[in-house]
């Protein structure tokens, strides 16, 4: 079944620290992977896609993630983090041809001071 | 100039009533969503409709019903409220019905059932 994990539930790190939260996606072909973040509160903002090409994406807020297809892994990374970076983060993944986008069980991201 | 709003942020209701949740978007898109997500923040589709039209319904009690008077509208019906109807509830908006595209999320409807 098409799925996505992502395997941390919860993670700490301080502020000016790196970042790298985790996902891994089960598809029979390259799906289409997002990133959105959603502060507290608030409803989902997207942070990232990845469609195809170059496998290190850029986006929003400082933030860049990698697709690895041997891995079936697109990883979230951001070099430095500030408070604000404070959020839940979801990876999702779509198929072509598919109508819905799949989304993981969400990574909540605390900062530590 | 708000993409997509919902309304009303706060739903406190007892078990057994009925009540509804609205949703617009002023972005031009075909396609909207219903999520429900959970306490532990698991978000779960509900329906989908493009161009007014149901495409997506996952195996969701028929105590919910979603209505499409136009594309830039999708309401949210639900009979008999249970206690474990409550979550939060987001609608999202998405240019067509396909895998690859962004989808635009409003700020939730956190519905409490006493």
């Amino acid at each position: 079944a098409q799925s996505v994990t992502q395997p941390d539930i919860h993670i700490t790190v301080s502020e000016g620290a790196s970042l790298e939260l985790r996902c891994n996606y089960s598809y029979g072909a390259t799906p289409y992977l997002f990133w959105y973040v959603q502060s507290p509160g608030q409803g989902l903002q997207l942070l990232l896609k990845y469609f195809s090409g170059d496998t290190l994406v850029q986006g929003i807020k400082g933030f860049e993630a990698e697709f690895k297809r041997s891995q079936s892994s697109f990883n979230l990374r951001k070099p430095s983090v500030h408070w604000s970076d404070a959020a839940e983060y979801f990876c999702a993944a779509g198929i072509q041809g598919a109508q819905k986008l799949v989304f993981g069980q969400g990574t909540r991201l605390t900062i530590n001071p | 100039d708000t993409a997509v709003s919902q309304t009303p942020k706060y739903l406190v209701t007892q078990m057994g009533n009925d009540k509804s949740i609205k949703c617009e978007q002023n972005l031009g898109h075909d396609t909207m969503y219903w999520y429900k997500q959970d306490s532990k923040k698991f978000l779960k589709i509900m329906f989908s409709y493009n161009n007014k039209e149901l495409i997506i319904n996952e195996t969701v009690p028929n105590r919910f019903s979603p209505k499409s008077p136009d594309k830039a509208h999708l309401n949210l019906h639900i009979n008999s409220l249970e206690l474990g109807d409550s979550a939060v509830y987001f609608c999202a908006s998405s240019p067509m019905a396909y895998g690859g595209n962004e989808q635009f999320f409003g700020p939730g409807t956190r519905l409490t059932v006493l």
